[in-house]
């Protein structure tokens, strides 16, 4: 079946760097995304990544393995409005979202 | 990025009636719509996949005819949410793909409560 894993919660410092992991099985691949989402509003996009490698945009960072079926979120300098929640959603050969639980990230001063 | 529009963002309604959820694509075609239904503190549940001018395909668990979809053309999906009941109230998001191959743009999401 088709599956994405991802911590429930994580809880980091203000100024701090946090990784959040995500590990996805499908049917086929097609990409490998992240969403942020704060509580009662719609996610909006973060990340795409097809091939393996590191992918950086400002102080938001994403991995991904294919051959490890292994992606991850890097946050630096963490700053208090990035608390929210983290969407981790694997494309598979029909280009259909598989979406994971999300993980919940707080920050504190 | 590409805008998407969901109207409206919040709705009461009373049990047994019926709400109209409109999603617009502002400044692409999106050939393929995208409707889910996310319950707090839970993750995006696809409902159904729209395509322009074809029906709708509905994710297991899904009733066609209580949640009906029309994508009668390339900016513009609805959802009608019929008979509801507050088992029905959740947050309904829409998303809207042009070629279905990278990216997905979300509305703002509805929050419908039913009462």
């Amino acid at each position: 079946g088709q599956n994405i894993d991802q911590p429930t919660e994580m809880t980091a410092t203000e100024g701090a760097i946090v990784q959040i992991n995500c590990t996805y099985q499908t049917s086929g691949f097609n990409g490998l995304f992240w969403y942020q989402q704060h509580a009662g509003e719609a996610p909006t996009f973060l990340s795409y990544n097809v091939l393996d490698g590191l992918e950086e945009k400002g102080r938001f960072s994403s991995f991904l393995s294919r051959s490890k079926g292994y992606s991850y979120l890097l946050l630096k300098e963490l700053q208090m409005k990035d608390s929210a929640s983290y969407l981790c959603a694997a494309s598979d050969s029909n280009y259909q979202l598989i979406w994971g639980a999300g993980t919940k990230l707080i920050i504190k001063p | 990025g590409a805008v998407v529009s969901q109207h409206p963002s919040r709705v009461i309604c009373k049990s047994g009636t019926s709400v109209k959820i409109e999603c617009r694509s502002l400044d692409f075609q999106a050939t393929t719509m995208f409707w889910y239904r996310q319950f707090p503190k839970q993750s995006l549940m696809l409902m159904a996949t729209s395509n322009e001018g074809s029906k709708a395909t509905y994710e297991q668990g899904v009733e066609k005819d209580k949640f009906l979809i029309n994508h009668a053309s390339l900016t513009l999906s609805t959802l009608t949410v019929t008979s509801a009941h507050p088992e029905d109230s959740s947050f309904y998001i829409c998303s809207a793909a042009a070629g279905g191959i990278t990216e997905a743009f979300f509305g703002q999401g509805t929050r419908l409560t039913v009462v």
